[in-house]
């Protein structure tokens, strides 16, 4: 079963909008985190933001916040006042339990901002 | 401090040959994984060392792959006799503790590897 669903494959946004994108999770643990990267064309992944499942309060790392609904499983990426340089793919991320180290990705959203 | 290093940046083999890719993870980072996204599909997780043991390989495809790291320190992921389907994009991270939390706790992506078998 998918265990992160990002559902717009492709988003255009004005620059200095802002842009949501979405991103829902399944998972029956109750320890867990959620990652959002950055892929722009050159091709590292760029780590923006993280929410741990037992924060209270939702993640922000400057223009980055987190959208997160807890009973909803969903942890949807708002960047506001979107720049030309935001353009890229982005991918959402969890890690479930202490002890599992790995992630599991989504399938990515690609961001065009427009001047 | 130098990021996670992964050379080749791409790489064109033919079917049946050996690919040998290169990850050298953030100093001190005893946590190292390998990851690797095929054309159109998401990013799936194919290995996790601790130092120089493989604490986790579940996500490797098939015999044709094998990973070391030697002495903990860089790691190798070689492919060997590659097909068509191995094609894509390989990722390394690495990280300090097993990933807790996010920022400096969290992963760090090296820039990946584009492989191309043809």
């Amino acid at each position: 079963a998918q265990k992160i669903t990002q559902t717009q494959p492709g988003m255009f946004v004005q620059e200095k909008e802002a842009v949501t994108l979405d991103c829902t999770y399944d998972t029956s643990d109750p320890s867990y985190g959620l990652f959002w990267y950055k892929q722009p064309s050159s091709g590292e992944m760029i780590f923006l933001i993280y929410q741990g499942s037992y924060d209270q309060q939702n993640a922000t790392e400057g223009r980055y916040s987190l959208n997160f609904q807890k009973a909803r499983k969903s942890a949807n990426l708002v960047i506001s006042a979107s720049q030309l340089g935001d353009s890229a793919m982005y991918f959402c991320a969890m890690r479930e339990a202490p002890n599992d180290y790995k992630l599991s990705f989504g399938a990515g959203t690609t961001v065009t901002v427009r001047a | 401090e130098a990021g996670v290093t992964q050379f080749p940046s791409h790489s064109v083999i033919e079917k049946g040959q050996t690919v040998t890719l290169r990850c050298d993870p953030i100093s001190g980072h005893d946590n190292l994984y390998w990851y690797r996204r095929v054309m159109g599909k998401e990013i799936k997780f194919l290995l996790h060392f601790v130092k120089e043991s493989k604490q986790d390989e579940s996500g490797m495809p098939n015999n044709r792959f094998l990973a070391e790291r030697t002495g903990g320190t860089y790691s190798t992921l070689k492919v060997q006799p590659a097909e068509l389907e191995d094609s894509g994009v390989y990722f390394c991270a690495s990280s300090l503790t097993p990933g807790l939390t996010g920022g400096a706790y969290g992963y760090t992506f090296g820039s990946g590897t584009r492989l191309t078998v043809v």
